[in-house]
């Protein structure tokens, strides 16, 4: 079965980069992607890939993909405060479009 | 515009009572819906997932059950709730394109 897996914590000083990663199992994944959930809240979208991309920007987010490697990872430039939370990465099925999440890794910025 | 609907927030029940939790979505039709848990210290779970009305695939072995009686209404039910059913529960729908749509989730403490 499908299996996504992330580091649990991250630390990070304010203003340096962040790079949380990501590994998954199902080479048949049509998309992937990163989630964040603040204290508390729901899970909003941050961004995501579609299987055949390798890189995708978007503002201070920065999405890489390694296919062969099934690795995905995100890098938040110029780490702020407010990016304190928990981020989950997550891949969608081909077949039948379920959705499955890592861990999610806790965030942590050091001011 | 879509959106989504889950309640209660909140919620404490004590052990061997009944649940039932209510998600509903509305601006789209035919949608593909999701109950997760996510337990302290842990990742989030798939629990339930469910393509259409009445077709309902269970991800794990487990003390719920889950219900669509309409196309955009999905229901996470128990009969006797446990102690291990403490968590954060999230609906969340998709139409398979791109994004998961997720509600503010309910906590649920079993005491």
């Amino acid at each position: 079965g499908e299996d996504v897996e992330q580091s649990l914590f991250l630390s990070v000083r304010e203003g340096d980069s962040s790079v949380i990663n990501c590994t998954y199992t199902d080479s048949s994944s049509t998309y992937l992607y990163w989630y964040k959930q603040e204290p508390g809240a729901g899970l909003q979208l941050l961004t995501y890939i579609f299987s055949n991309m390798d890189m995708k920007q978007d503002q201070r987010l920065t999405v890489l993909l390694n296919k062969k490697d099934k690795h995905l990872s995100l890098r938040i430039a110029d780490t702020q405060t407010g990016d304190s939370a928990i981020y989950f990465c997550a891949e969608q099925e081909r077949r039948n479009e379920k959705l499955t999440f890592g861990t999610g890794t806790r965030l942590t910025i050091i001011p | 515009s879509q959106t989504i609907h889950q309640w209660p927030a909140t919620l404490v029940q004590p052990v061997g009572s009944p649940l039932s939790l209510e998600c509903t979505v509305e601006g789209t039709s035919n949608p593909n819906l999701y109950w997760y848990r996510q337990a302290a210290g842990r990742g989030l779970q798939l629990l339930f997932y469910s393509v259409g009305i009445g077709q309902i695939s269970s991800e794990v072995p487990q003390n719920l059950s889950a219900s669509r009686p309409q196309d955009r209404q999905f229901i996470l039910s128990s009969k006797k709730l446990l102690l291990s059913d403490s968590g954060f529960y999230l609906c969340a729908w998709s139409d398979g394109a791109r994004e998961a749509f997720f509600g503010q989730g309910t906590r649920l403490t079993v005491v």
